[in-house]
């Protein structure tokens, strides 16, 4: 079963502007991990914050993890056409828990020219 | 470097036929690697986890004996669809994990199936 919830399910900006997607999640986690997909294309990891991290950055991303509230963030800054994409929230399980990746439902992010 | 190659990108079978897809690491070696489904517009389902040298892990409600999975080397996960059916078309996608544990994976560019 599915682990993650994102919303939003879309997401629609103009270039330059920011976007925000959130993840949240049901178990205890190990890390948390947001990949990007190009459209019928393999995934493609952006960033990693472990359960015992509260903010991460990386370049134009920023992810936060708020484990009291099983969510995370993504924030992408001054986004550019070229960041129009799939992204997805995974959360590892713990080794005890079968050390499983699992995926969010996805945030479907366009942003115009 | 840390390339995770799949084959075939695409492929169009008709039912009743098996289907077989590879995944390789290029430049690590992976003794474990994940075989994901995913439907038009949805997230990834994990299938199954497949162990060099080992039986897979499957997920539940994924048959085993609908979708094989065979790692005989430390580079070549395979997954056959058998008799294939056309609710079997999806995205098949492949990923292993070339650093430690808890590192994130990488994954094949994923295959079409389409059964017809």
């Amino acid at each position: 079963s599915q682990q993650g919830e994102e919303d939003p399910q879309a997401l629609s900006i103009q270039e330059g502007e920011n976007a925000t997607m959130n993840c949240s999640y049901k178990t205890s986690i190990n890390n948390l991990q947001w990949y990007r997909q190009n459209s019928g294309r393999g995934l493609v990891h952006l960033i990693l914050i472990r359960s015992n991290e509260r903010e991460k950055h990386s370049g134009r991303l920023r992810v936060t993890l708020d484990t009291s509230k099983k969510s995370s963030s993504l924030l992408i800054t001054a986004s550019r056409a070229a960041d129009t994409a799939s992204y997805f929230c995974a959360t590892k399980f713990p080794y005890n828990q079968g050390g499983k990746l699992i995926f969010g439902q996805g945030t479907e992010l366009s942003v115009k020219p | 470097g840390a390339v995770v190659s799949q084959h075939p990108s695409r492929v169009i079978c008709k039912s009743g036929t098996s289907v077989k897809i590879e995944c390789r690491s290029l430049d690590f070696q992976a003794t474990t690697m994940f075989w994901y489904r995913q439907f038009p517009k949805q997230s990834l389902m994990l299938m199954a986890t497949s162990n060099e040298g080992s039986k897979a892990t499957y997920e539940q409600g994924v048959e085993k004996d609908k979708f094989l999975i065979n790692h005989a080397s430390l580079t070549l996960s395979t997954l056959t669809v058998t008799s294939a059916h056309p609710e079997d078309s999806s995205f098949y996608i492949c990923s292993a994990r070339p650093g430690p544990y808890n590192s994130p994976l990488h994954f094949g560019n994923g295959t079409r199936l389409t059964v017809t």
